[in-house]
């Protein structure tokens, strides 16, 4: 089964500075998706970004970029210019193929405190 | 009004009471499935289900049980509630089909709390 390890329950940041958060994950498919989701204090699970395995290429979506390492099975999440709004609990998540039945595994979460 | 409801979104009850969580979504997706969040454990899966007649065991569906009533609603039910369910359960959905790129697409989440 796959497995998503967050390895930082917690990270702090300075307003307006950059933040990176792990994600490692266990996988002997070669094509799937990766996926980092945002749970503000409304608990609401807000996508921010996606990356597809077979793109070489980081995904990026405004202050928020990933740095996608196939081999190492890693897939961190750096946030940019950081701002009070982006203090929220983080969650990787992987979806594989048919072998893993097209379901999203998640990670254990980092929770982001941003300190004006 | 959400594409993915849920109700309640917050309940408390006793040990050993029958409790249902209820789902439905306006986005028209095959694909429905209940998670499971508790802290430090992330979003687990309960079950889930890939049309109205299909429905799959996730990893911890032990103690639950769920309805796919429609395309557009799939319930949860705790049949004999008991205090390590108290949770934050979420209602979730997806494309189906090789086009999809599997981001789910949650509900609001409902909060129980088993006493």
């Amino acid at each position: 089964a796959q497995t998503v390890t967050q390895s930082q329950p917690e990270m702090s940041v300075q307003e307006a500075e950059t933040v990176t958060l792990s994600c490692t994950y266990d996988t002997s498919e070669s094509d799937y998706y990766l996926f980092w989701y945002k749970q503000p204090p409304s608990r609401q699970m807000i996508l921010v970004i996606r990356q597809e395995a077979y793109k070489q290429q980081n995904a990026t979506e405004n202050r928020f970029s990933v740095n996608f390492q196939k081999a190492a099975k890693s897939f961190s999440l750096k946030i940019s210019d950081s701002q009070l709004g982006d203090a929220a609990m983080y969650f990787c998540a992987y979806k594989g193929g048919k072998a893993a039945g097209n379901k999203l595994t998640f990670g254990g979460g980092t929770r982001v405190l941003v300190k004006p | 009004d959400a594409d993915v409801t849920q109700t309640p979104r917050n309940r408390i009850t006793k040990t050993g009471k029958r409790i249902m969580l209820e789902c439905s979504q306006t986005k028209g997706h095959d694909r429905m499935y209940w998670y499971r969040q508790d802290p430090g454990l992330g979003l687990r899966l309960i079950y889930y289900s890939f049309d109205v007649k299909d429905i799959n065991k996730g990893e911890i569906s032990d103690g639950y049980s769920v309805s796919r009533q429609a395309q557009a609603k799939f319930s949860l039910s705790l049949e004999s509630a008991i205090p390590n369910q108290t949770a934050l359960y979420f209602c979730a959905t997806s494309e189906m089909g090789t086009g999809g790129t599997g981001e789910l697409f949650f509900g609001e989440g409902s909060r129980l709390t088993v006493l």
